[in-house]
């Protein structure tokens, strides 16, 4: 079966660090660029962080997050993480982890839309 | 920064009905570069259209997507009552790197 699974998340006071993890399994990660979404409650969708499937590993953070959350990837773990720290009220919210099949049989073409998502992992940033 | 607009809000509709859901972007947006997804409490978001307008694996024929430049629309031909959900276009740009629209909530009339 195809799916990712994330844990990691709880409940943390303002300024904590928390790290998400989120693993793969029934399909090929390493060929997979990943995501982080999360969701507010009440509120719609976030794009947070992405990181490439290439070892040269490319890396974007949404400015809501950046110099905050760190995302990385373990392929032979077929894992991805995202170390949060300096935790915010602000940053509440399920966190799902989402890929990219960005190849296909002819070598790489990104459809760039995410095709495969975690149920999500829930973050409370609350004293 | 492109923004994505989605209309209407709310959108009340019968099973069997036609739904159409609107995305409007701040800017010109690649069709390549267009996604929607749909999304149910407690599940998964799923992709539903790519490339604006291809649909995704195992997405069933009633959904489609067109449009190009700053509009696209999701359409569902006759809606089924698994089809009730929170539906959401996305866009890939350059800052940031992705970024959806505020969603659109289909819900039963």
């Amino acid at each position: 079966e195809v799916q990712l699974v994330e844990s990691g998340g709880g409940l943390v006071q303002p300024g904590g660090s928390l790290r998400l993890s989120c693993v793969a399994s029934g399909f090929t990660f390493r060929s997979y660029e990943m995501n982080w979404v999360r969701q507010a409650p009440g509120k719609g969708l976030e794009w947070v962080s992405y990181i490439s499937s290439t070892s040269e590993k490319t890396i974007y953070y949404a400015d809501s997050v950046k110099g905050r959350f760190t995302i990385s990837r373990d392929n032979a773990k077929n894992s991805l993480y995202l170390q949060m720290n300096s935790l915010r009220a602000e940053d509440t919210a399920v966190y799902y982890c989402a890929g990219e099949d960005s190849y296909d049989s002819s070598g790489y073409n990104p459809t760039y839309a995410f095709d495969i998502w975690g149920q999500g992992t829930k973050v409370t940033v609350s004293s | 920064e492109i923004v994505l607009t989605q209309s209407p809000g709310t959108l009340s509709l019968s099973p069997g009905e036609r739904a159409t859901l609107s995305c409007r972007a701040s800017q010109s947006v690649s069709s390549s570069y267009l996604a929607w997804y749909q999304h149910k409490p407690g599940q998964a978001p799923r992709l539903l259209i790519y490339g604006a307008s291809s649909r995704a694996t195992g997405i069933p024929d009633r959904f489609s997507g067109s449009g190009s430049g700053t509009d696209f629309t999701l359409t569902i031909s006759r809606l089924e009552p698994e089809d009730f959900a929170v539906y959401y276009c996305q866009q890939y740009g350059s800052s940031p790197l992705y970024s959806f629209g505020q969603g659109t909530k289909l819900e039963i009339k």
